[in-house]
């Protein structure tokens, strides 16, 4: 497997709902991330997790809790968002041999808050 | 802290022409600066590195340490050329890696 996958495609939620994006990866990356990307605009790294531990955040609100429960998982737990959260979420992974290895992104959620 | 310029945001050019795709970095130490692309409804995906000097579907990049650049260049684009690149540089942090993107390029290769 050497893909990145991510759960759900699409997602719409209310300001007062909690749900949870999910990434997958089995090509035994030890770096996971999650990125936000706006229409037009480029991703902007929001979590960096190494062999499991949050390594980075880029000062995200707490209404986005990440999640790393085993070296092939991510979650990344949302509550009380604003519209301004819409974006697609994007989930990456590297192998951490050394800290610039090339990141493999994927295909993204999009969601959609009311 | 890293930067990343691409003074482009829209290239049009015609199948056949060479196309060019500039970037810029500012970084004061070894970046890594790699060229992503996005086609449409599609994933982001690498598309080279400079560190591994390859040619993928023609494309090369230079990185030029003096200019601080690392322009992505073909001779002759085709028409499934089009999309949005993304020139990115990866710094030396202690845990991760930090990737900074630039603002993108849209390249349209016309008939």
């Amino acid at each position: 497997d050497t893909e990145v996958t991510q759960t759900p495609k699409h997602l719409v939620m209310g300001m007062t709902n909690k749900k949870s994006l999910k990434c997958e990866q089995h090509m035994g990356h030890r770096a996971m991330y999650w990125y936000k990307q706006k229409a037009k605009k480029p991703p902007e790294l929001m979590f960096v997790y190494s062999y499991e531990k949050l390594s980075i955040n880029e000062s995200v609100p707490s209404r986005f809790s990440p999640e790393c429960p085993n070296s092939s998982l991510l979650n990344l737990h949302l509550h009380a968002l604003q519209p301004e959260d819409s974006a697609l979420y994007l989930c990456a992974s590297s192998r951490l041999r050394v800290v610039q290895d090339t990141q493999y992104f994927g295909p993204g959620t999009r969601l959609t808050v009311l | 802290a890293q930067r990343v310029t691409q003074p482009e945001k829209l290239l049009s050019v015609f199948k056949g022409a060479p196309v060019e795709l500039k970037c810029n970095y500012s970084y004061s130490g070894s970046p890594e600066l790699f060229w992503y692309v996005q086609y449409s409804r599609q994933r982001l995906q690498l598309l080279l590195r400079h560190i591994s000097r390859e040619s993928i579907k023609g494309f090369t990049a230079d990185l030029n340490k003096g200019e601080t650049s690392f322009h992505l260049k073909k001779p002759f684009a085709q028409e499934e050329d089009s999309a949005m690149y993304y020139c990115a540089l990866s710094g030396r942090e202690t845990s991760g890696s930090r990737l900074t993107f630039g603002e993108g390029t849209q390249l349209t290769v016309n008939p």
